[in-house]
């Protein structure tokens, strides 16, 4: 099992809708946790960053952490055309960026 | 635009062959880190600098090797090339060495040096 198992996608999705985009990992010793956004052909940039259990929510980003189920959301509301990117879930034990171990990545296209 | 600048861009280069990635990091920041991204393995940390010193090292390969300059840049050597090493190779910097988002260490990602082993 990876460390990090997360659904490629692509994830379709009208403008407007909600989207989850999710991540599952095996390591209990994570607590932080973060999501990075890559546009095609660009640098991921770090969307969102929580630590431990918990939900944090910026603009039309929610990022929710359940520790007991290993198990990480992001949600986007009001999905715009815009938010069409790679998102990156990544994690670690410290709060760090040399340790982190990164999902492979989810592909949303959210169509006008 | 991120500030962090690489080159080359695109790289295409045969198998047992040696090249150089260079990275300049934002202004004022000291820590640079670099990133393997390919398809099999996603995204992966190779190594850190700070400052000019070798801060911590992830899944590089003894064929890789970095440094940091004394004017900040870094530069990735990637030496006896083979086609698996055919990947996206990012570099990241950020103004501080260990904390993360958590301690307001943001960090930065340049476009990356697309590298093809033919």
């Amino acid at each position: 099992q990876k460390e990090v198992e997360q659904d490629p996608g692509p994830l379709s999705v009208p403008e407007g809708a909600i989207v989850s985009l999710n991540c599952t990992y095996s390591n209990s010793a994570f607590q932080y946790f973060m999501w990075y956004r890559q546009y095609s052909r660009k640098g991921p940039e770090l969307l969102m960053y929580t630590y431990s259990s918990g939900n944090k929510e910026d603009g039309r980003f929610t990022a929710q952490v359940d520790k007991s189920s290993k198990y990480i959301s992001l949600f986007i509301r009001d999905s715009q055309p815009s938010d069409s990117a790679t998102y990156l879930c990544a994690m670690s034990w410290n709060s760090g960026y040399s340790t982190l171990t990164f999902g492979k990545g989810t592909m949303l296209l959210v169509s006008p | 635009d991120s500030g962090v600048t690489q080159t080359p861009k695109h790289l295409i280069t045969a198998t047992g062959q040696r090249v150089t990635l260079r990275c300049s990091p934002r202004s004022g920041d000291l820590s640079v880190y670099w990133y393997q991204q390919s398809l099999d393995q996603g995204l992966q940390f190779l190594i850190q600098y700070y400052n000019g010193e070798e801060r911590a090292k992830g899944n590089i390969l003894e064929r890789f090797s970095a440094q940091q300059f004394p004017d900040l840049h870094s530069e990735l050597n990637l030496s006896s090339l083979e086609l698996g090493d055919s990947a996206l190779y990012f570099c990241a910097s950020s103004v501080e060495e260990a904390t993360g988002p958590s301690g307001g260490n943001t960090i930065y990602f340049g476009e990356g040096s697309w590298l093809t082993v033919v």
